[in-house]
């Protein structure tokens, strides 16, 4: 079955600070994304990937950068982080840009 | 830009009742449509997708049908469990399809026993 799995689950930054989720699939998988999530909102898309070494912008990229090193690991960098994005991030990764398979999610408060 | 409503919730029913949550899309392509299911702690996983108009998606009880002319992709479930409280996310995929989704807000459903 499917497996993403994401790192850490849950973090605390400082406003300003540098932070660094992390996503790492096994499917075997060309596309991945990374969404994220406000309470009471559905989730919007911020970057993805289709091949390693390659990112695109979604449509909320402004203070973020991702990175995809390899076809397994696709991370979401926040150079300085703001209070603003605090939220739930979900990186999730798909065969035929359809079913797209989700990680457990990563909770970051900024304070 | 695309953009899909749903059901505000939160939805509170009682095990045995009847399900609809409603959903509608504004796109300029032609879409396929998802329904995607939220579980506590986790993260959405997919319910069904159906690709084309007029016809019905379904998996585990729940299905939905694309109304390209009324532009709408209704969740129904004749009988709901407890096991079935969850948050509900209808999603669109348009050409020229990157593999972007656009989410809904989501609702959240509870069943009482």
């Amino acid at each position: 079955e499917a497996a993403v799995t994401q790192s850490p689950r849950s973090k605390v930054a400082v406003t300003g600070g540098k932070v660094t989720l992390s996503c790492h699939q096994t499917n075997n998988h060309d596309y991945m994304y990374w969404y994220r999530q406000d309470t009471g909102h559905g989730l919007r898309l911020i970057h993805y990937s289709y091949v390693a070494d390659s990112t695109e912008k979604g449509d909320i990229p402004d203070g973020y950068k991702a990175s995809r090193p390899s076809q397994e690991n696709f991370s979401l960098i926040l150079e300085l982080a703001s209070l603003s994005q605090t939220a739930v991030y979900f990186c999730a990764s798909s065969v035929d840009k359809y079913e797209q398979y989700f990680g457990p999610g990563t909770r970051l408060t900024v304070l | 830009g695309d953009s899909v409503t749903q059901t505000e919730g939160p939805v509170t029913l009682s095990e045995g009742t009847s399900l609809t949550v409603n959903c509608s899309y504004e796109t300029k392509q032609y879409p396929t449509l998802f329904w995607y299911v939220q579980y506590p702690g986790e993260g959405p996983q997919l319910l069904f997708k159906v690709p084309k108009a007029n016809e019905k998606g379904s998996n585990r009880g729940f299905e939905a049908t694309y109304n390209k002319e009324a532009t709408s992709f209704h969740l129904q479930k004749a009988s709901v469990q407890e096991s079935d409280s969850a948050v509900y996310y209808c999603a669109l995929s348009a050409p020229p399809n990157t593999g972007k989704l656009t989410f809904g807000d989501g609702t959240v459903l509870t069943v009482k026993p």
